[in-house]
Formats: C-alpha cells, structure tokens, sequence
C-alpha cells in the first residue's frame, strides 16, 4: 500500500523560514517524481513544485520560486521541502504526491497524496 | 498559464441522481486533464486521467469524456460517499494548475 506522511508543519512568523518532510512507502520511490501541491483554507488546490526520480530535474511554481527549495533522499525514501522567506499568503496544508509514473506526461499526474503538514505563517 | 474553469460551483443533489461537472481550460490541452475528489480532512484522491482513464480502484459510476478545452465528469448514480468537491487538473503545461472546484452536496 501507498503510504505518504508529511511532516514539520507549524506556526511561524513572516521571513522565518520552515522544512517539511514526507516519509514514503509501499512503492519504490527511486522510480517517481514527487510533487508538493498545496491548499489554503476556502481555497483551491495549488501545485508548489515537483522533483524527477534521481532528483536532478525540479520545477518550481511562480508564487515559490527562489523562496522554496525542494529535495529528496533515495536512500532514506524521503522527501522535503525547504520554505524561506514565509509570507502570510503561503500559510496552506502542504501535501506531498506520488506521480502516476516517472514518465511524461503521467509524471504529471497526482496519483497519491498524502494527509497534508499545516503550514501557519503568523505574526 | 493555462486556466482550467469549473462550473457549476456548487451542485445540490440526492443519492441516486445522474451527476455531471464541467470543466474548460484556456487554451487545448488535448487529452492530457485529471479529476480530483477531496473530502475535509483528507488528501485530494485521482478519479480519472488521461480526461477518460480510470484510477485504478474508482469506481464505474465515475467518468470521464472530452478533449482540447471541454471536459465533463459524470457519476452515473450518485452514492452518499460522493459528497465532496471535484477538481481538474491539466499537465499540458507548466504551470500544472487545478480549476476552482465544484462542490457536490446533498439536496
């Protein structure tokens, strides 16, 4: 069974900066790129960025890019993102997404989610 | 960007109704859309791929016709588990984006 846990979600303050974790099982992580989509409160879904299999293609969203650092570990079946520089309008639970393959164009489908890590920024 | 509109925002309905959502994108995307249900308090869950492919373990009453800018999702007999709002999602292009969602909810 597929199985994705975000981790590392909190409370921080505008600028400060928060790294999430997702723990992955019940595939062979290796072979698939894995997104990070988002969700505010009342609002619709947001895809925040996504890294190939072997980690060496990655694409960021325009809202993100040069703020968030997406990454994984293979060894570890891990994924993370990397949020600095929080702004008010980033506070969303996080979701981390296993693609339907690591093969355009169904590398960008979201097959599985996980749960979601809440990520508050709050003075 | 591409924008994916999906209408109606809201559908009042009863277990057993013939249900059908639609979604329109932009600009062609040939076949390359998802839906996405998502219920409170759980992760999004794919429906159909591909605008007519299944998910594997989702249900006959779900699918999935269109291509280019106009897309529909139908659930054939609405079941009490299918209260919940529907997304689509196309992968034509970067940005990957989602429409605004229909919410499916009991008359």
């Amino acid at each position: 069974e597929v199985q994705l846990v975000e981790s590392g979600g909190g409370v921080v303050q505008p600028g400060g900066s928060l790294r999430l974790s997702c723990a992955a099982s019940g595939f062979t992580f290796g072979d698939y790129v894995i997104h990070w989509v988002r969700q505010a409160a009342g609002k619709g879904l947001e895809w925040v960025s996504l890294i190939s299999g072997d980690g060496s293609d990655i694409f960021y969203g325009d809202s993100v890019k040069g703020r968030f650092t997406i990454s994984r570990d293979n060894s570890k079946n891990s994924l993370y993102l990397q949020m600095n520089s929080l702004r008010t309008e980033d506070t969303a639970f996080y979701y981390c997404v296993k693609a339907h393959s690591g093969i355009y164009p169904n590398s960008r489908i979201f097959h599985y989610w996980g749960q979601g890590a809440l990520v508050t920024v709050s003075s | 960007e591409i924008v994916m509109t999906q209408s109606p925002a809201t559908l009042s309905v009863s277990p057993g109704e013939r249900v059908t959502l639609s979604c329109r994108a932009s600009q062609t995307i040939s076949s390359n859309l998802g839906w996405y249900q998502k219920k409170p308090g759980q992760g999004p869950r794919l429906l159909i791929y591909g605008a007519s492919t299944r998910a594997t373990g989702i249900p006959a009453r779900f699918s999935g016709s269109g291509s280019e800018t106009e897309f529909t999702l139908t659930i054939s007999s609405l079941q009490s588990e299918d209260f919940a709002i529907y997304y689509c999602q196309q992968y034509k292009n970067w940005p990957l984006t989602f429409g605004g969602g229909t919410r499916v909810e009991s008359k």
